[in-house]
């Protein structure tokens, strides 16, 4: 069973579209994360959700919309895509606020040409 | 500001050699410190966490509060030890976030 899924893993997309990526987790956790992984690797929060309530909103461009119907899902919507948005985006979970033990998923490679 | 570096891109050492993955941070309040591997086509999973002081797949981390250093090190590498490395710093006033190093590609070749 896979614990925190993504979908899609692979979105190639054109400059100015819309496109979501979302998520589940299956292990009954209640505060979900997205992160960025650029393409030098480095990685950085975006956002955090706990109950389905915004914890943590990193300065992230308003195009990305994050929204969670329940705490077991987490959706990234993100409009007017730019070349720059192209990364590898991981959700991940944690029990609490204690992020230290996330699960992640497998990650969401976004290409926008 | 909460800040981790790994100075290192890249480590390449060969089989059986030791290893050790430069951690330094800097953060205002009481650390607690991480570390992350990524093997390749995998997902990112915890390694270990300073505060339970174990000891996963042979590599250990000690916090060092006066250095400001959480290097990971293990006597012995092996094959399977190739991966990308971070290590991450939970910061807890600020919503409780994880904040990542550039990461470390260890390669251990045969």
């Amino acid at each position: 069973d896979t614990a925190v899924s993504q979908t899609p893993k692979y979105l190639v997309t054109q400059m100015g579209n819309d496109k979501s990526i979302k998520c589940e987790q299956n292990l009954g956790h209640d505060t979900m994360y997205w992160y960025k992984q650029d393409s030098k690797k480095f990685l950085k929060i975006m956002f955090s959700y706990n109950n389905k309530e915004l914890i943590i909103n990193e300065t992230v461009p308003n195009r990305f919309s994050p929204k969670s119907p329940d705490k077991a899902h987490l959706n990234l919507h993100i409009n007017s895509l730019e070349l720059g948005d192209s990364a590898v985006y991981f959700c991940a979970s944690t029990q609490g606020q204690a992020p230290g033990e996330a699960f992640f998923g497998q990650g969401t490679r976004l290409t926008v040409v | 500001a909460q800040r981790v570096t790994q100075p290192e891109k890249l480590l390449s050492v060969f089989k059986g050699a030791p290893v050790e993955l430069k951690c330094n941070y800097s953060y205002s309040g009481s650390p607690e410190l991480f570390w992350y591997v990524q093997y390749s086509r995998q997902r990112l999973q915890l390694l270990l966490r300073h505060i339970s002081r174990e000891s996963i797949k042979g590599f250990t981390a000690d916090l060092n509060k006066g250095e400001t250093s959480f290097h990971l090190k293990k006597p012995f590498a092996q094959e399977e030890d190739s991966a990308m490395y971070y290590c991450a710093l939970q910061c807890m006033e600020y919503g409780n976030k994880l904040v990542f190093g550039a990461g470390t590609i260890l390669r251990v070749k045969s």
